[in-house]
């Protein structure tokens, strides 16, 4: 069953804005997982935040958890053309295998 | 390089025939997975393996059989009992139990399926 949900399914940026998006889920969880998808090809992965922590970087990346709202985001910042892809959240719910969203579709314009 | 292989890139199936879909990996990687995309949503779970000769259905396992014969390898058929399998197939592993805690999953490239 897919426990999260991202928002919004799609983003339009311009190359240097940052993009934001979110990821709400059902049930509780040992961990979130952010992924990243370009077209025709197989999921990337980006991060990994565990219910223990509220906020993790990696380099442009910035995610934040919210266990008490059930809900993460997935922060870009300055972006570039290479960003375009789809994003998916995934998460562990303690049974050792992920679950994912529908994913957000994300345009970076030049 | 360490990674996953899944082949056919594309297959094409006729009406009533059994495909299998090809996934090797050489990363020493225990648990293995079966996820399906359609177009614009986002995978669902077929089959996954925690171990050798071992596995267990995931959220949409009628139609598709698997193996797992080997560490390395993981073997997804589409049957005939699988009705709308027009759909992009998506293997990946991870270390194990370990691994989904603090690794993630490294998924192959895909593999396109299309019912002629």
């Amino acid at each position: 069953s897919q426990q999260g949900e991202e928002d919004p399914q799609a983003l339009s940026i311009q190359e240097g804005e940052n993009a934001t998006m979110n990821c709400s889920y059902k049930t509780s969880i040992n961990n979130l997982q952010w992924y990243r998808q370009n077209s025709g090809r197989g999921l990337v992965h980006l991060i990994l935040i565990r219910s223990n922590e509220r906020e993790k970087h990696s380099g442009r990346l910035r995610v934040t958890l919210d266990t008490s709202k059930k809900s993460s985001s997935l922060l870009i910042t300055a972006s570039r053309a290479a960003d375009t892809a789809s994003y998916f959240c995934a998460t562990d719910a303690f049974d050792y295998k992920l679950s994912f969203g529908a994913g957000t579709t994300v345009t970076v314009r030049a | 390089d360490g990674g996953i292989t899944q082949s056919p890139k594309y297959l094409f199936r006729k009406e009533g025939q059994n495909v299998t879909l090809s996934c090797e990996q050489n990363l020493n990687h225990d648990a293995m997975y079966w996820y399906r995309q359609d177009p614009g949503q986002g995978l669902r779970l077929i089959y996954y393996s925690q171990i050798v000769n071992d596995f267990q259905k995931g959220d949409i396992a009628e139609g598709y059989s698997v193996s797992r014969e080997k560490k390395e390898s993981f073997p997804l058929t589409v049957t005939s009992a699988q009705k709308n399998p027009t759909a992009f197939y998506l293997c990946a592993s991870s270390i194990g139990d370990l691994g989904v805690g603090n690794y993630g999953y490294t998924f192959g490239s895909g593999t396109r399926l299309t019912v002629v």
